[in-house]
């Protein structure tokens, strides 16, 4: 089992829906978790980050964490074209520890106007 | 405008050549981290170095070569390329410490023929 798994879509969805997006891993010393969005021919920038269990709010994202379940997920309301990017779950066992970063292979979105 | 500024955009590049891609961030960060991005592997850590003058291997340091002279750069060198050096290589850089994000450049496309 790989230590971060992360379906790869691809999605497609109308203008407006929710999107749901999910990881799951396997190493319970994870404890760091962050979303990153990757547009096409660009490097991936920081979309949320959590530390721990519990949800994390910010605009029309909305990141998840289930440590009991080992599961994580990013909701995204309202959906936009915009919004039509690469989704990366990353996460680490500790602050600082950065090189220990470990990244799910990205979900491919696409938003339809 | 502060970031992180890889060199060059893309490149191709006969085997067995040397070659050397430049990053360089104006953030002060102390880390630093060379990924490479390939279609249906994700991304995959090389080299990263925690402060100027230490560097450490990543999951995929064979082939490559790091060094950190300064805070502001980290050149990744590839002392002789082959064709399963082909990817899209990303810089990033953090600050040391908890809570501290990644932030990437928009990487280099390398071919090798």
């Amino acid at each position: 089992q790989k230590e971060v798994e992360q379906d790869p879509g691809p999605l497609s969805v109308p203008e407006g829906a929710i999107v749901s997006l999910n990881c799951t891993y396997s190493n319970s010393a994870f404890q760091y978790f962050m979303w990153y969005r990757q547009y096409s021919r660009k490097g991936p920038e920081l979309l949320m980050y959590t530390y721990s269990s519990g949800n994390k709010e910010d605009g029309r994202f909305t990141a998840q964490v289930d440590k009991s379940s080992k599961y994580i997920s990013l909701f995204i309301r309202d959906s936009q074209p915009s919004d039509s990017a690469t989704y990366l779950c990353a996460m680490s066992a500790g602050g600082g520890s950065n090189y220990k970063l470990t990244f799910g292979k990205g979900t491919l979105l696409t938003v339809n106007p | 405008i502060a970031g992180i500024t890889q060199a060059p955009t893309s490149q191709i590049l006969a085997a067995g050549r040397r070659m050397t891609l430049r990053c360089t961030q104006d953030m002060r960060h102390n880390a630093m981290y060379w990924y490479r991005q390939d279609l249906g592997l994700g991304l995959r850590l090389i080299h990263y170095s925690n402060t100027a003058g230490t560097t450490g291997k990543g999951e995929v340091p064979d082939g490559y070569s790091v060094s950190r002279a300064n805070t502001d750069d980290f050149p990744l060198t590839l002392a002789s390329a082959v064709p399963s050096q082909t990817s899209v290589y990303f810089c990033a850089s953090s600050a040391t410490g908890k809570n501290s994000p990644l932030h990437f450049g928009n990487g280099t496309r390398l071919t090798v023929t």
